[in-house]
């Protein structure tokens, strides 16, 4: 059971560069994250999915973009890379107890760490 | 809205040495709560949640923490650290939340050093 896994693991952008983040789960969570972890700050919601094709944006959504096709996957855009997107970037999903996802434990990536130059 | 606070930036144990962590919140009703570790270069992983019930909750790897309503604290500890706690720990506020999604709040993080 892989549970949530991010890919790359590492990687090197230009200012103004594209990339795409990839994460998918194999558990069937509705709920699925994408934060951003910068030191000291802990984590920060960057946008979130309640299921395949709802999306909404969180706490720090400027730069980047969601899509959520399916259940499995949620990938993170980043359109025109800068250099405050420096940064570690965790996919987390978790299981819908009708109440919300505030009751349930997120499991977590192994994360992407970004780099702008 | 709810928020965390860890007050503690960076801790130092013995190893063999008892621990905690202090964690408090700020939400008008009873949150759900979590702790969770982050090992270098790694995800988080979930150690303990308080949903209800005993205020005493029991983890992983030996941890445990205690819901105080009065303090809006949720502390976490290990009676004996072992080299491999080494870590960053984070305390995290679940809401029940009316057809949103916000998740979890997460405070900032208290890293552990182990001194041998």
């Amino acid at each position: 059971n892989a549970g949530v896994t991010q890919t790359p693991k590492f990687r090197i952008l230009k200012i103004g560069q594209s990339m795409t983040l990839q994460c998918t789960q194999d558990m069937n969570h509705n709920y699925m994250y994408w934060y951003r972890q910068d030191p000291g700050m802990g984590l920060k919601l960057i946008y979130y999915s309640v299921g395949a094709g709802i999306t909404d944006k969180g706490e720090v959504p400027n730069g980047y973009n969601v899509s959520r096709s399916t259940t499995e996957d949620f990938p993170l855009r980043l359109e025109l890379a800068a250099p405050s997107q420096t940064s570690v970037y965790f996919c987390a999903s978790s299981y819908s107890s009708g109440n919300g996802p505030g009751d349930q434990p997120q499991h977590f990536g192994d994360g992407t760490r970004l780099s702008i130059l | 809205a709810q928020s965390v606070t860890q007050p503690d930036i960076h801790i130092t144990v013995s190893e063999g040495a008892s621990l905690e962590l202090r964690c408090n919140y700020s939400y008008g009703a009873t949150p759900y709560l979590f702790w969770y570790v982050q090992s270098p270069g790694q995800g988080l992983q979930l150690l303990l949640k308080y949903f209800s019930g005993d205020t005493l909750v029991q983890g992983i790897k030996g941890f445990e923490a205690e819901f105080k309503r009065s303090q809006s604290s949720f502390n976490l500890r290990k009676p004996s650290v072992h080299w491999s706690d080494a870590a960053e720990y984070f305390c995290a506020v679940g809401v029940r939340s009316g057809g949103g999604a916000d998740g979890l709040t997460f405070g900032k993080g208290t890293h552990l050093i182990i001194q041998p």
